[in-house]
């Protein structure tokens, strides 16, 4: 499978627990993104990568929330301290040349904090 | 105000009838335009760019007002298969995509 990949698909923890979520890009794509999207609303922006470099964090991306892509490649998303209002799915895209602008997305992890 | 506005829908259409979405957004700098189609607890899946000359891909066709900043999406001939959320996406130019809520289309026998 040479789509986006995202791992776990599914993660149910307990307020207060932290949750690191996976994603694999497209291997020759240096672009990577972030998306929450909660139930009946778009997906909205969290982060941004290239390469290694984080460029771009939205608003929402609270205090709480760290990413990475510590080797250009794939990257993490932690979630501290978890809250119930985090419950959503985490989405992954990936692009590749600066000139191909279509983000490709992953299945997503599907978070619920109970 | 959101960034794209869209109307939820749902729009429940018979097969083979023709439907139209519409979508505004706000940012006047907006550089780019798309339509995704997300299925159910599915990721969103790119449906078409919009080009200002409007486009067309198959049954589906795009077009873009940039006056009005208004986007719209007709889909021809409507199949079960169309069934889904069609989402109508931005990009200012920052590396972000900003997505609207969706429309809900539902295809009916």
């Amino acid at each position: 499978d040479t789509g986006v990949s995202q791992d776990p698909r599914h993660k149910i923890t307990k307020r207060g627990q932290n949750v690191t979520f996976r994603c694999d890009p497209i291997s020759e794509h240096n672009r990577l993104y972030w998306y929450r999207q909660t139930l009946g609303q778009g997906p909205e922006f969290l982060t941004y990568f290239q390469n290694e470099a984080q460029l771009e964090k939205s608003r929402l991306l609270s205090d709480r929330f760290s990413a990475e892509r510590p080797k250009g490649s794939f990257s993490t998303l932690e979630i501290q301290r978890t809250e119930q209002g985090d419950s959503a799915m985490y989405l992954c895209a990936s692009s590749g040349s600066p000139y191909q602008e279509t983000q490709y997305f992953g299945p997503g992890t599907r978070l619920l904090v109970l | 105000r959101k960034e794209v506005e869209q109307d939820p829908g749902p729009f429940n259409v018979p097969e083979g009838a023709t439907v139209a979405f519409n979508c505004t957004y706000s940012n006047s700098a907006s550089q780019s335009f798309f339509w995704y189609r997300q299925d159910c607890r599915k990721e969103p899946k790119l449906l078409m760019s919009v080009y200002s000359s409007g486009n067309e891909d198959g049954r589906f066709t795009a077009q873009l007002n940039r006056a009005s900043q208004y986007i719209s999406l007709l889909i021809r001939d409507s199949k079960l298969s169309d069934s889904a959320t069609y989402l109508c996406v931005v990009n200012t130019g920052r590396r972000a995509l900003t997505f609207g809520s969706g429309t809900r289309l539902q295809v009916q026998p």
